[in-house]
């Protein structure tokens, strides 16, 4: 069964940090681009940050850049996302996303499709003094 | 950045009868469009992939169709754990953006 599961949510100061991390299995992790999304409290969705397969290309959100770090480990099937800086409008449910797919030439992917087939059941940022 | 627009707001519908959910973007996003379902307190659901394609274990009452820079979802005869919250996403620009919303609920 595919399943995704977050932790490292919680309360932190604004100014503060916070890393949250996500469990994956399943899949066979290192083939599928990952992610980030959160949900405001009452609010719709808002993609966060996205990173390759191999690690090599991260995006992100200009309302996190520069403030918040993607990044994961392939051999232990992990996504983190440094969350630095935080401020009151941070607070959120962050939910870890499995991308849907790549696009392979030749056994080499050249690009992936970030839509989000697996979503974890999410953690819950608090930013508030 | 794509700005997507998802019309309506919210949806009354009766058990049954056809839904239909529409977004807009505001430029050309190709085929690459999702909808997604959200129910109260979890987490969303990937329902239709590349404008048309559902997911797996989605029934085929969900359908999905339009490109370029219009796109609808049809639900063709509603059921009651149909009703909640969906959401429309481009993902073919960075940002990956997401609708609004629209809230389908029980008229």
């Amino acid at each position: 069964e595919v399943q995704l599961v977050e932790s490292g949510g919680g309360l932190a100061q604004p100014g503060g940090s916070l890393r949250l991390s996500c469990a994956a299995s399943g899949f066979t992790f290192s083939s599928y681009a990952m992610g980030w999304v959160r949900q405001a409290p009452g609010k719709g969705l808002e993609w966060v940050s996205s990173i390759v397969g191999d690690g090599g290309n991260t995006y992100c959100a200009d309302s996190v850049k520069g403030r918040f770090t993607i990044s994961r480990d392939n051999s232990k099937n992990a996504l983190s996302l440094q969350m630095n800086s935080l401020r009151a409008e941070d607070t959120a449910v962050y939910y870890c996303v499995k991308s849907g797919g790549a696009i392979m030439v030749r056994g080499v992917i050249v690009s992936y499709f970030y839509y989000m087939d697996v979503w974890g059941k999410g953690t819950t940022v608090t930013v508030s003094s | 950045e794509i700005v997507m627009t998802q019309s309506p707001a919210t949806l009354s519908v009766s058990p049954g009868e056809r839904a239909t959910l529409s977004c807009r973007a505001s430029q050309s996003v190709s085929s690459n469009f999702a909808w997604y379902q959200q129910k109260p307190g979890q987490a969303p659901r990937l329902l239709i992939y590349e404008t048309s394609t559902r997911a797996t274990g989605i029934p085929a009452r969900f359908s999905g169709s339009g490109s370029g820079t219009e796109f609808t979802l049809t639900i063709s005869s509603l059921q009651s754990e149909d009703f909640a919250v969906y959401y429309c996403q481009q993902y073919n620009n960075w940002p990956l953006t997401f609708g609004q919303g629209t809230r389908l609920e029980i008229k």
